[in-house]
């Protein structure tokens, strides 16, 4: 059973840094891209990172880029996500997702909440 | 950016009736267009792939077709599990979600 487990959330000022972590499990972790998703509350659902299966490759939308940094660890089969600078409008549940082979997101986690306030 | 527009925003229909979800895209993005389920609380689910493809474990009232850059979601015979938000998304190029359908049942 594929299983994708995000930890690492939580309330964080204005400015500071947090690190979010995925913990992948029930499939060849290697073999897949991976990505973050995010929403806001009661808002929708908004693409933040995808990585490829090296970790060679990631791409971010132009509202992160240069502030977070996707990254994975094969050998764990764990998905992370630095984020830095973090702004208030970053509030959001994050989730973790894998990417099939059409770019679908097949399997997501549970998401994690990140809170950005002073 | 590849832009999706979704309609309707909310939609309240009946047990077994039939419901259209669509998504415009705002250029040529194949089939590269998938469908999401979320329940309140939840996760968000795969519910179709490459436009027409039902994913893994999704019942067959649900499908997906294409009319060139025009896309749609129905469900037909509506079920109460079926209450939730319903997303598009396409992923041609950099990932871009629709807005959201809520659909409940009256």
């Amino acid at each position: 059973e594929v299983q994708l487990v995000e930890s690492g959330g939580g309330l964080v000022q204005p400015g500071r840094s947090l690190k979010l972590s995925c913990a992948a499990s029930g499939f060849t972790f290697s073999n897949y891209y991976m990505a973050w998703v995010r929403q806001a509350p009661k808002k929708g659902l908004e693409w933040v990172a995808t990585i490829s299966t090296s970790g060679s490759r990631t791409y971010y939308p132009d509202s992160v880029k240069g502030r977070f940094t996707i990254s994975r660890d094969n050998a764990k089969s764990s998905l992370y996500l630095q984020m830095n600078s973090l702004k208030s409008e970053d509030t959001a549940t994050y989730y973790c997702a894998r990417r099939d082979w059409d770019g679908s997101f097949d399997y997501w986690g549970q998401g994690v909440m990140v809170t950005v306030s002073s | 950016d590849i832009q999706m527009t979704q309609s309707p925003a909310s939609l309240s229909a009946s047990l077994e009736e039939i419901v259209t979800i669509t998504c415009q895209a705002s250029q040529d993005i194949g089939n590269y267009l998938s469908w999401y389920q979320q329940k309140l609380g939840k996760s968000p689910q795969l519910l179709i792939h490459s436009a027409t493809s039902l994913a893994d474990g999704v019942p067959s009232r649900f499908s997906g077709s294409r009319s060139g850059t025009q896309y749609s979601l129905k469900i037909n015979r509506l079920q109460v599990e079926d209450t939730g938000i319903y997303y598009c998304l396409q992923h041609y190029s950099a990932p871009t979600f629709g807005s959201g359908t809520k659909l409940e049942i009256k």
